[in-house]
């Protein structure tokens, strides 16, 4: 079955750790988007990479780094400086033509203790 | 300037019933694309519809259509007979200066619309 995957489903940190969510597709996607969603919130772009081995900021990129080394894979790591992480993570990719429609992950919930 | 506002917050629908969930956007570009989602309680994002600035017919998806009002920059989403497991969040997006050089294709979200189906 094609798709993307996101694990762990749940995850808790300590304040001053890093954590790396992974972020998995085999729909042959070149774009992947990595978002934020804050309780009764929509969602924030914070990373997204349209190639392998390129990626640029989104709108709440502070505190977060990625990279894509993979056409299938593109990890989000977050950082100590990232200064509020606990949210919902929602990993997206698509196409780079047609509609360019985004398909999501399942999402991680991140929770910094 | 909110470029997606959905102006209400939750909304109720009778089973069967069909319910109108609301969508502003607001951009000077003059390719576009628009898009619904829906976020059930379990939190996975659920593509419905697309509708793009220059299609003609209003795009339409088994029981969901969207009814774009390009003048008036709305791009309503209509679900027809409402069932129970449609009781979810959903969410208006947009992706401006779709194709054009450079372009992130991003998509900006609006803060959504918890609906909620009465049995």
């Amino acid at each position: 079955d094609g798709g993307i995957t996101q694990s762990p489903k749940y995850l808790f940190r300590k304040e001053g750790q890093n954590v790396t969510l992974s972020c998995e597709q085999n729909l042959n996607h070149d774009a992947m988007y990595w978002y934020r969603q804050d309780p009764g919130q929509g969602l924030r772009l914070i990373y997204y990479s349209q190639i392998v081995n390129d990626f640029q900021k989104g709108d709440i990129a502070e505190g977060y780094s990625v990279s894509r080394e993979k056409k299938e894979s593109f990890p989000l790591t977050v950082t100590s400086a990232q200064k509020n992480p606990t949210a919902f993570y929602l990993c997206a990719s698509s196409t780079s033509a047609g509609t360019d429609t985004q398909y999501f992950g399942p999402g991680t919930r991140l929770t910094v203790l | 300037a909110q470029k997606i506002t959905q102006t209400q917050p939750g909304m109720f629908v009778q089973e069967k019933e069909a319910v109108t969930l609301d969508c502003t956007y607001d951009t000077s570009d003059q390719s576009y694309g628009l898009f619904w989602y829906k976020q059930p309680s379990s939190g996975e994002m659920i593509f419905l519809i697309y509708q793009g600035s220059y299609d003609e017919q209003n795009a339409t998806e088994g029981r969901y259509s969207l009814n774009f009002q390009k003048a008036r920059k709305s791009a309503n989403l209509v679900i027809s007979a409402s069932q129970l497991g449609d009781s979810a969040m959903y969410f208006c997006a947009m992706r401006e200066a779709w194709g054009a050089s450079g372009s992130a294709r991003q998509l900006t979200f609006g803060s959504g619309t918890q609906l909620t189906v009465l049995p």
